[in-house]
């Protein structure tokens, strides 16, 4: 079975500009939780997402925002870029009423 | 102070040698708590996951919880230079319904020396 996917793999963005990042949650999970996580720290939660809704939200500025399509999919907009926004950007999928969560590969983010 | 707090190390370790890694935590809503092994520059991957105070023990990893003492540890027996890692613990608060996201450490990272 495929694990969670996210696209692109690796980006460079200029100060000011929007990005945006995809997410495919493993098959039969249909929660969908973004996650930041800036070198030698830990993960720290962004956004969770299910029936396409915000179910959940990290103390993040409102330049982040997501959302979550019928297939369960999902896609983080970070919007006017910052220096301090690279990092790497990973998704995590649940089954609804699961704690434990499953992580994809993340997109390494880099802002200059 | 902040409401998770792990040893980033590193932890140089012998092959075979048994690793005990350890999280501490402050807030008592915490109520399931996971274990994850992050390679370089790749996502983490979940080891272990358990709910209630105690040992749980799969393969080579157990999983120990201690709510009494809001500590949490993860052991490997029988360690290999492929452990060589960075382990971090992650927990989730029992909100009632509410969708918090995942409360992580900073990661512990591990050297297993061939």
């Amino acid at each position: 079975d495929a694990g969670v996917t996210q696209s692109p793999t690796h980006l460079i963005k200029t100060r000011g500009q929007h990005v945006t990042l995809r997410c495919s949650p493993i098959s039969g999970h249909k929660s969908v939780s973004w996650y930041q996580q800036v070198l030698g720290q830990g993960p720290q939660f962004i956004f969770q997402y299910y029936e396409k809704e915000e179910r959940g939200r990290g103390n993040f500025p409102d330049r982040f925002s997501a959302r979550q399509f019928p297939n369960y999919s999902s896609e983080l907009n970070v919007n006017a870029l910052l220096l301090g926004d690279s990092a790497l950007y990973l998704c995590a999928s649940s089954f609804l009423g699961r704690h434990e969560q499953y992580f994809g590969p993340g997109t390494r983010l880099t802002v200059t | 102070q902040k409401e998770v707090e792990q040893d980033p190390g590193p932890l140089s370790v012998p092959e075979g040698a048994i690793v005990s890694l350890n999280c501490t935590y402050s807030n008592s809503a915490f109520q399931y708590f996971m274990w994850y092994r992050q390679y370089s520059r790749k996502g983490p991957e979940l080891l272990m996951y358990t709910y209630s105070s105690g040992n749980k023990e799969d393969g080579r990893f157990t999983a120990q919880v201690d709510k009494s003492s809001k500590y949490i540890s993860l052991f490997i027996r029988d360690s290999q230079p492929s452990d060589s890692a960075t382990y971090l613990c992650a927990m989730r608060k029992d909100s009632g319904g509410g969708a918090d996201g995942l409360t992580f450490g900073k990661g512990t990272h591990l050297i297993i020396q061939p």
